[in-house]
């Protein structure tokens, strides 16, 4: 199974919104709607963001949220603020049973 | 509050194996309707997942990983476990285990993650 593609870094200024895209195959993303995000900040484990596409887990800001259209999924931030400042990873379920990350995107606050 | 803690050795000479356990504190695995996993990260480098485990029957492998890799699970001792064998540098990377959720019974998210324990591969 191939890493799905996310755009190596992504710049935004305080107060902007950024997209991120997670691009896979029908295998993958474009298969189930079981995509989800994390954010990692430097000697950190993983957060999870957003799951299965659009949902967020309790206690995370309505400013992340997530969409998909055929094998591209995107993670998109509201509002950005410093502390958005980090390395971004969308994972998928594949039609194996498996599950795959895609590259990471750092994200850096101007 | 879920937490997960991971342990082994830091260092492990090419050929041998890898061997990593995660303990569960907080929650009890026994009984538990959620799948738990391993996921590794090499130094400035991106998540890959590794294998998930529900109990002695059901669990899943990374194909690229799976002739090298056996998850286990002790619900006795709250712990789920990792061998990878013939390492070599490339599986030098920080290991983290992982709680499959918030769905139940299903592998597609991880919603708890242990703080990761640096496993570095040389003689």
């Amino acid at each position: 199974q191939s890493a799905l593609t996310q755009p190596a870094s992504v710049s935004g200024s305080p107060g902007q919104s950024i997209t991120i895209s997670c691009t896979g195959t029908s295998s993958d993303v474009g298969g189930y709607n079981y995509v989800s995000w994390y954010q990692q900040h430097p000697g950190k484990a993983p957060k999870l963001m957003i799951y299965d596409v659009t949902n967020r887990p309790s206690g995370v800001s309505n400013r992340f949220s997530g969409s998909k259209s055929d094998n591209t999924a995107s993670l998109t931030i509201s509002g950005l603020q410093s502390e958005d400042e980090a390395d971004y990873y969308c994972s998928s379920l594949t039609r194996n049973t498996a599950l795959v990350f895609g590259g990471g995107t750092r994200l850096t606050v101007l | 509050q879920l937490q997960l803690q991971e342990s082994g050795p830091g260092l492990v000479k090419p050929s041998e194996t890898l061997s990593l356990t995660c303990t569960v504190s907080g929650g009890s695995i026994s009984g538990s309707t959620y799948y738990w996993g391993w996921i590794r990260q090499p130094p400035g480098k991106g998540l890959e997942w590794i294998a998930s485990i529900y109990n002695i029957w059901s669990s899943y492998y990374n194909p690229s990983l799976k002739s090298r890799v056996t998850i286990s699970i002790d619900t006795s001792k709250n712990q789920f476990s990792l061998k990878l064998n013939s390492v070599t540098a490339a599986d030098t990377a920080v290991y983290y285990c992982a709680r499959h959720g918030p769905v139940l019974n299903a592998i597609r998210t991880f919603d708890y993650w242990g703080q990761g324990t640096l496993v570095t591969v040389s003689s």
